[in-house]
């Protein structure tokens, strides 16, 4: 059975720094999907970026940067830069090889100015 | 209208109503997704259509009753709810690449129901 845990309930982090979001997973799959998704009030999940198990470079898309370290089966989420708009839940998310997605508890980040 | 679509945004509903939640996509996808979102608790699958057809039902009470008539709209049928199925309902949509192959099934989600049972 798949697992994914986020440890960090929540964190305060100041504008303009950059802030480590945890994740870790448990699966016997071989070929699998990590993603992180933001949640901001409205409610909405919001896709932020993906790293394939296969993937040999680690994943960014603009601010955001997956560190992606397989044998620790680790796939945190690091936000550089923060904006009072990235104030939201974020999740961790996994899926098998047949592409269903489960979930981590999420982290709530609260950016300060 | 883009994304996926979900109405109501919020429902209050006795436990003998009977009501629908709807959701529609318009990114072309193939598989649609019910998940359902707790207070403190990770999001749960509910529902999985692919193709229009059901493809898991992730242990879910027969209060819930999911229906997909096409591959653009999902709906879940309320009938008989308790007060702990209140939570926020979240649709979602993807374009999965077949069975037994990996990849990028990104899921776009709709912005939720929020459901209220009394």
């Amino acid at each position: 059975a798949q697992k994914i845990t986020q440890t960090q309930p929540g964190m305060f982090v100041q504008e303009k720094e950059a802030v480590t979001l945890d994740c870790t997973y448990d699966t016997s799959d071989q070929s699998y999907g990590l993603f992180w998704y933001k949640q901001p009030s409205s409610g909405e999940m919001i896709f932020l970026i993906y790293q394939g198990s296969y993937d040999e470079q680690n994943a960014t898309e603009g601010r955001y940067s997956l560190n992606f370290q397989k044998a620790r089966k680790s796939a945190n989420l690091v936000i550089s830069a923060s904006q009072l708009g990235d104030s939201a839940m974020y999740f961790c998310a996994m899926s098998d090889s047949w592409g269903k997605l489960q979930f981590g508890a999420g982290t709530q980040v609260v950016v300060t100015p | 209208e883009t994304g996926v679509t979900q109405t109501p945004r919020h429902l209050v509903m006795g436990m003998t109503n009977k009501k629908s939640l709807k959701c529609e996509q318009h990114l072309g996808h193939n598989a649609m997704y019910w998940y359902k979102q707790s207070a403190k608790k990770p999001l749960e699958l509910m529902f999985v259509y692919s193709l229009e057809e059901r493809v898991e039902n992730n242990s879910v009470p027969s209060r819930f009753s999911p229906e997909c008539p096409n591959s653009s709209h999902l709906f879940l049928h309320l009938h008989t709810l308790q007060p702990e199925d209140s939570a926020l309902y979240l649709c979602a949509s993807s374009q999965v690449l077949g069975t037994g192959r990996s990849g990028a099934n990104v899921l776009t989600f709709g912005a939720g129901s929020r459901l209220t049972v009394l």
